[in-house]
């Protein structure tokens, strides 16, 4: 069964960067699909951020700017997110998603990891 | 960007009520609109895809319906299960988008 696990520091401080990872099994993630993060602010609001495809091609979304890069280790079927320059309104859960490509709904999620911003 | 619109905010019913749930894009997606499950401390669960087609392993009760700008998410009789947060998401645009969602809670 495919699993999505994330993984990361839990508190950042302002103006620092968060990085987090998600490992995948039982899938490999240069197979298919696109491989997404999307994180849930406090009050509910989904946010999508951005994907890394099976081909390695990335797509963000605008309103993070220049802030996320998404890489990925092939070796260890993990990929990353990076934001840059984070504030408190980055405080939110973090999910790692599947995505199908013929239509990008989310398929398979992650538990969501927590992240808060603070000094 | 989409913007999706879900109403109502909160919907308050007894178990085996049958409900529906709206989701209004501004602009049309086409069929491009999938409904998750959302409850509490858990991550979401994709319902339905491309407004309308059943997933596997999502009970019969839930069905979708609608295109363009207006859908509807449908549970016949609802069971205590199904409370929770309900969301819809757009993928005809590139940047993807969600709902503001509907809580479906327990009169």
């Amino acid at each position: 069964d495919v699993q999505l696990q994330e993984s990361g520091p839990g508190l950042v401080k302002p103006s620092q960067s968060l990085s987090l990872t998600c490992t995948v099994t039982g899938y490999s993630i240069t197979s298919d699909y696109a491989w997404n993060w999307i994180r849930q602010f406090p009050g509910n609001k989904l946010e999508w951020m951005g994907y890394i495809s099976y081909s390695g091609s990335t797509s963000y979304n605008p309103s993070l700017k220049s802030r996320i890069s998404i890489t990925r280790d092939t070796s260890k079927n993990q990929f990353f997110l990076q934001l840059n320059s984070v504030t408190t309104e980055d405080t939110a859960t973090y999910y790692c998603a599947r995505g199908a490509t013929d239509a990008y709904y989310f398929d398979y999620w992650g538990q969501g990891t927590t992240l808060t911003v603070s000094s | 960007d989409i913007v999706l619109t879900q109403s109502p905010a909160t919907l308050s019913v007894t178990p085996g009520d049958s409900v529906s749930l709206s989701c209004r894009a501004s602009q049309s997606i086409s069929n491009n609109l999938h409904w998750y499950q959302q409850k509490s401390h858990e991550s979401p669960r994709l319902l339905i895809k491309y407004a309308s087609q059943s997933i596997s392993g999502i009970p019969s009760r839930f069905s979708g319906s609608g295109s363009g700008t207006d859908f509807t998410l449908s549970i016949n009789s609802v069971e205590t299960e199904d409370f929770g947060m309900y969301f819809c998401q757009q993928s005809n645009s590139w940047i993807f988008t969600f709902g503001s969602g509907t809580k479906l809670e327990i009169k």
